[in-house]
C-alpha cells in the first residue's frame, strides 16, 4: 500500500529563509508524486507535480521539488520564502495501477515578515 | 463551472441524522474523488468514480457512508445515522481524466455532528 510521510508539522521561518519541506513515501514501483498547498481559508491547490524525466521539477510562486528515486523522497524547496507563503502543505503519491492519491499529514508554515 | 462546487460549505447536524453532501465537479471531469480530512491530517481517501462507476470504495469507514454519481456529474456523498467521529471537512475533487495529472479541489464542506 503507497503511503507518505512529512516530517515537520510546523515550521517558522523569517521572510527570506530558505526552505525545505521533507517527504518520503513508501513503494517501490513506478510513482507519481505531488505537492499540494492550502493557503489560509482557500481550498486545495495543485503546487506541482512530478511523473517522469527531469527529477527537479518547478511549480509555480518559486517552488521546486526533487524526486530522489534511492532515498524514496520528493521534498519540496523554495530560495526565498516570502510571508504570502503562509500555508499549509501536502506531500501527495500515487502508485503505478492505482488512481487515487495518497495524502501526507501536512505540514504548516508560517513565515514572520 | 468554472471550479468544484460543493455543497453546503457548513453542515450541523445532530447525532443519528442523515447528511448529504454535494459535489458538482468541473464540467467534463471524468474522474470524481472523494476525500475527507479530520483537523491536523492531510485528506483521507474515500473513494472515486470514473463517469458513473464506482471504481474504489475501499476508503469508506463503514456501511453508513455511500456515495453515488447516477449521470456521471453531480455526486453525493451520504453518510446515514451520523456520529461525532463523522465530524470532519469533506473534500471532492475531480480531474479531466482517469490519469492522475492532479486534482481540482472543491472548497469542502464543514460537517459537525452534535
Amino acid at each position: 500500500a503507497q503511503s507518505v510521510s512529512q516530517h515537520n508539522h510546523h515550521v517558522i521561518l523569517s521572510e527570506a529563509a530558505s526552505l525545505e519541506l521533507g517527504c518520503n513515501y513508501s513503494y517501490g514501483g513506478t510513482v507519481n508524486l505531488f505537492w499540494y498547498v492550502q493557503y489560509p481559508g482557500q481550498h486545495l491547490q495543485l503546487l506541482l507535480k512530478y511523473f517522469s524525466g527531469d527529477p527537479l521539477v518547478k511549480g509555480i510562486k518559486g517552488f521546486e521539488a526533487e524526486f530522489i528515486k534511492s532515498k524514496f523522497s520528493f521534498n519540496l524547496r523554495k530560495p526565498s520564502v516570502q510571508w504570502s507563503d503562509t500555508a499549509e502543505y501536502f506531500c501527495a503519491v500515487n502508485s503505478g495501477g492505482y488512481q487515487k492519491v495518497t495524502f501526507g499529514t501536512g505540514t504548516k508554515l508560517q513565515v514572520i515578515p | 463551472g468554472a471550479g468544484v462546487s460543493q455543497s453546503p460549505r457548513y453542515k450541523v447536524t445532530k447525532r443519528g441524522q442523515d447528511v448529504a453532501l454535494r459535489c458538482d465537479p468541473i464540467s467534463g471531469h471524468v474522474s470524481l474523488y472523494w476525500y475527507r480530512q479530520a483537523l491536523g491530517q492531510g485528506p483521507e481517501f474515500l473513494t472515486y468514480f470514473n463517469y458513473e462507476a464506482q471504481q474504489d470504495k475501499s476508503g469508506l469507514p463503514n456501511d453508513r457512508f455511500s456515495a453515488e454519481r447516477p449521470e456521471g456529474s453531480i455526486s453525493t456523498l451520504t453518510i446515514q445515522r451520523t456520529e461525532q467521529r463523522d465530524s470532519a471537512m469533506y473534500r471532492c475533487a475531480s480531474s479531466l481524466s482517469s490519469a492522475p495529472n492532479g486534482y481540482t479541489f472543491g472548497s469542502g464542506t464543514r460537517l459537525t455532528v452534535v
